[in-house]
């Protein structure tokens, strides 16, 4: 079975540039993180979604970070504009369950987006 | 919250035995850890639900004190495949019963030697 798909896998743009980062959640998953990872603060949640619906958001750093997911199989996080202290790697992962179910279950990543902010 | 985890770094020879520790200030639902190498994604190793259980996966074995908000990864006869960054990953509890999401710790980097 394929994995969590991340795109692209590394991205380098200036500074106030939009970015765009893909997610393909594994199929018949219904729970997608997305995760920022830095030296410094270490592996955070930034947004994640439920059947598509965002369910919490509250790690999301400020109005220039966004994330939707249309469909089941399809997820985005776009920084507009950006910069370069939102240089890290994100990664999605996604997982099977819901509500209380969702500890029993595995958190499956994908490979991450590698971003740089000039 | 972000858990607390100890130590941040251990380097063992192979066939040694490690203990990573997990520490949470607010009450838990479960405890997951991951392990991560370098330019990698997290790879899942265990869950543990409250309730004090404790779970193998082959000489990894982790148990959570649900009372003490902690949890510990045992690592027995260390290989060299087991080096690379381990976390915590902690869910607490809400008035629905859980959260559904994890608070990661900041990771112990555990290196084995031949």
């Amino acid at each position: 079975d394929a994995g969590v798909i991340q795109s692209p896998r590394h991205e380098v743009t200036e500074m106030g540039q939009e970015v765009t980062l893909r997610c393909k959640p594994i199929s018949g998953h219904n729970s997608l993180f997305w995760y920022r990872q830095t030296m410094m603060r270490g592996l955070e949640l930034l947004i994640y979604f439920n059947n598509n619906v965002p369910i919490d958001d509250s790690g999301m750093p400020e109005d220039r970070f966004s994330a939707k997911m249309p469909n089941a199989s399809f997820s985005t996080l776009k920084i507009q504009p950006s910069e370069p202290r939102d240089s890290a790697v994100y990664f999605c992962a996604s997982s099977s369950g819901q509500g209380v179910t969702l500890s029993n279950q595995p958190q499956h990543f994908g490979d991450g987006t590698r971003l740089s902010i000039l | 919250q972000q858990p607390v985890q100890s130590p941040q770094a251990v380097i063992l020879r192979e066939g040694e035995d490690a203990v990573i520790n997990c520490s949470s200030s607010k009450a838990l639902y479960s405890v997951h850890w991951y392990r991560q190498k370098h330019g990698e994604a997290p790879v899942f190793l265990m869950i543990l639900l409250k309730g004090g259980e404790q779970k193998g996966h082959e000489k990894i074995s982790a148990s959570f004190n649900e009372k003490k908000q902690q949890s510990s990864l045992y690592l027995t006869a260390s290989q060299l495949s087991y080096s690379g960054t381990y976390f915590c990953g902690t869910e607490g509890i809400s008035g629905s019963g859980n959260t559904g999401k994890l608070i990661f710790g900041q990771g112990t980097t555990l290196q084995v030697k031949p």
